[in-house]
């Protein structure tokens, strides 16, 4: 099956600073899709992005389907970015494959 | 609009018991997948279905099943509750079939002790 690895697994932020998320995949995907998982389980919508850039706020998204990656930006990093951030890529009939995720702990 | 809900929020069974989940997409939303978490991992996808088919299966035994009922909504059933079986299970829902953004409900935590 599809595999999706996500880099780093860990990272900690000092408040303010910027990070970048990778999400590397095995195989040419219909779509791809960021989460953010907050500690009580809830999955958020963060970005549903094929190919190209889009922002958000202070979080933007890439990714280069040809390359088979996608990169989130967390620019001035604040407590409430805490969390796992997951990256999944769509295959088949609207399937999710996810990556394990990367744990984001922002301290102030 | 109301989001995806799903009920029981958490759950205690034991072992070799039964368990029904269930799941209510967004109003207009015809698919519905159901997608398992254990800790420390990212959700595996278990079925998804379209008006009322099962049009996808991912690698769980036969113990899991669902089903999608005429207003949209669906339940997932395990029998033979095995103590592995402990997780966050999450349904998603989307408009359609293909090339549609999935929206998840908040879960609902099953312990199996």
């Amino acid at each position: 099956g599809i595999q999706v690895e996500q880099s780093p697994p860990d990272l900690i932020l000092q408040e303010g600073a910027n990070s970048t998320l990778r999400c590397n995949f095995s195989d040419s995907v219909n779509n791809l899709q960021w989460f953010h998982q907050n500690p009580w389980g809830q999955l958020i919508n963060l970005f549903y992005i094929p190919s190209g850039t889009k922002q958000n706020g202070r979080l933007s998204a890439t990714t280069v389907a040809t390359e088979r990656y996608s990169l989130l930006y967390i620019s001035s990093s604040q407590t409430t970015d805490s969390g796992v951030y997951f990256c999944a890529v769509y295959y088949g009939n609207n399937r999710l494959a996810f990556g394990k995720g990367n744990q984001v702990v922002v301290i102030p | 609009d109301t989001g995806v809900t799903q009920s029981p929020t958490h759950l205690i069974k034991t072992r070799g018991q039964q368990v029904t989940l269930r799941c209510s997409p967004i109003s207009g939303h015809k698919s519905v997948s159901w997608y398992q978490q254990v800790l420390g991992q990212g959700p595996q996808f278990i079925f998804q279905y379209y008006e009322k088919e099962e049009r996808g299966r991912g690698n769980f035994p036969d113990r899991f099943s669902a089903r999608q009922f005429p207003n949209y909504s669906s339940e997932l059933n395990v029998n033979a509750l095995l103590l592995g079986d402990s997780a966050l299970y999450l349904c998603a829902s989307s408009l359609g079939q293909i090339n549609q953004p999935q929206h998840f409900g908040d879960g609902t935590r099953l312990s199996i002790l």
